[in-house]
């Protein structure tokens, strides 16, 4: 049984930029959550995908957006990169939208 | 609005030492409960939940925690700590179950 896997682990960005970080479903799971950890803190809830769909989205900006795909992989897309947007990213699947989280073990993303 | 308050931002242990990190959470209707462990530059894995039933519920790796509803807590303990057990612990209430809320988390660290 394969994990969730996320790429890249670590990237660079300058202010302005747009980034696209990507999430591999643990199998069977047709449900992705995306956390953004900021250095220090707990996650906090970007947004939910189910079965290709938006379904839940935390106190975020609409330059924050994703995709599901149909093999219920994910991408996470930033415009417009902040500064205050370096963190770690974390992708977590499950099976349906109340089911056990299953995390990868993120993207550190730096914006310089 | 859910939210989680973990009282403690640090708890040094001496190894075979009981450990508790304390949680509060805040929500007006019925939550579900968890506590995640973070190892050094890994993703989160799942210690235990409530969910209902039993308050007292037992986790993975010798820890378990008492939901106690009247004081609105959800308290985890271990009675003897390790070494590896030194890593960073997350309380988190999920309300709906796609809206996970984490705490600030905790950094659990056993002295030999």
């Amino acid at each position: 049984e394969t994990g969730v896997t996320q790429s890249p682990t670590h990237l660079i960005k300058t202010r302005g930029q747009q980034v696209t970080l990507r999430c591999s479903s643990q199998s069977g799971h047709n449900t992705v959550s995306w956390y953004q950890q900021a250095l220090g803190q707990g996650p906090q809830f970007i947004f939910q995908y189910y079965r290709e769909e938006e379904n839940g989205r935390g106190n975020f900006p609409p330059r924050f957006s994703g995709l599901q795909f149909p093999n219920y992989s994910s991408e996470l897309n930033v415009n417009a990169l902040e500064l205050d947007d370096s963190a770690l990213y974390l992708c977590a699947s499950s099976l349906g939208i109340s089911g056990e989280l299953f995390f990868g073990e993120g993207s550190r993303l730096t914006v310089l | 609005a859910q939210s989680v308050t973990q009282l403690d931002s640090q708890v040094p242990v001496f190894e075979e030492a009981p450990v508790e990190l304390r949680c509060n959470y805040s929500s007006s209707v019925s939550v579900y409960l968890f506590w995640y462990v973070q190892y050094p530059n890994q993703g989160l894995q799942l210690l235990l939940k409530y969910l209902s039933g039993s308050t007292l519920v037992k986790g993975i790796n010798g820890f378990e925690a008492e939901f106690n509803k009247s004081q609105t807590s959800f308290h985890l303990r271990k009675p003897s700590v390790h070494i590896s057990d030194t890593a960073e612990y997350f309380c988190a209430v999920s309300d709906p179950p796609n809206d996970m809320r984490f705490g600030a988390g905790t950094r659990l660290t056993v002295k030999p």
